[in-house]
């Protein structure tokens, strides 16, 4: 069975820093893994989809990295800013499912000015 | 401009009540999916539209039905809510099923069982 894990659970840095979130999953046969954030109360947005031949995604301040073989993906965020405080989930889309995401529980991010 | 959209944003429903939640999308997507998400907790797929066809995950309770009367809205139906149903319930679209379809979510409705 598919577990997603996701490491540090609360996070809290002062502006500008640059940071790392962690997320890893004990099945390597996926199609692809994704980064969301959620913000309070709200609906998920996707962030970077990470394709399973891919090794990382960029978009903007984010970088997603993904290591199938060792089960692992970070999201690394560049010079952070108050409006990045939320929670960040990865989910993993495995082979054999049919568009069912495995999400982890979530890193809740909070960026101090 | 809202994609995907959820009402009500809060439903507040009487144990063993019957509630329906709402979705519509104007993507025209062809998968609609419902996701149940606790507090603190991994939103988990209750059960997905392929177009018409309707596919429940394997451990979603029995007092969670759904309906998909055309592309753009979905329904989702608790026939006797417990207090344990009590959760934001997160809809959302893909274009197609499968890999590397990014999902498109809606605000969720929060509902409070008392």
């Amino acid at each position: 069975k598919q577990e997603v894990t996701q490491i540090p659970a609360a996070l809290s840095v002062p502006e500008g820093e640059n940071l790392v979130l962690n997320c890893s999953f004990t099945d390597s046969a996926i199609y692809n893994l994704q980064w969301f954030r959620q913000d309070p109360g709200k609906g998920l947005t996707s962030l970077l989809l990470i394709q399973s031949s891919q090794r990382e995604q960029t978009s903007g301040r984010l970088n997603a990295s993904l290591d199938k073989s060792s089960g692992r993906s970070t999201l690394y965020i560049a010079a952070s800013q108050p409006g990045d405080s939320a929670t960040y989930l990865c989910a993993v889309e495995l082979w054999r499912s049919q568009g069912n995401l495995i999400f982890g529980k979530g890193t809740k991010l909070s960026v101090k000015p | 401009d809202a994609m995907v959209i959820q009402n009500p944003r809060y439903q507040v429903t009487q144990f063993g009540k019957p509630v329906t939640l709402s979705c519509s999308q104007t993507l025209n997507h062809n998968v609609m999916y419902w996701y149940q998400q606790k507090s603190s907790q991994a939103p988990k797929l209750l059960f997905h539209y392929y177009d018409k066809d309707f596919n429940n995950e394997a451990d979603t309770p029995d007092n969670f039905q759904s309906r998909r009367p055309n592309t753009s809205f979905c329904f989702l139906d608790i026939r006797s809510p417990g207090l344990g149903d009590a959760a934001m319930y997160l809809c959302a679209t893909s274009r197609d099923r499968g890999r590397d379809e990014k999902l498109f979510f809606g605000s969720g409705t929060q509902l409070s069982v008392l």
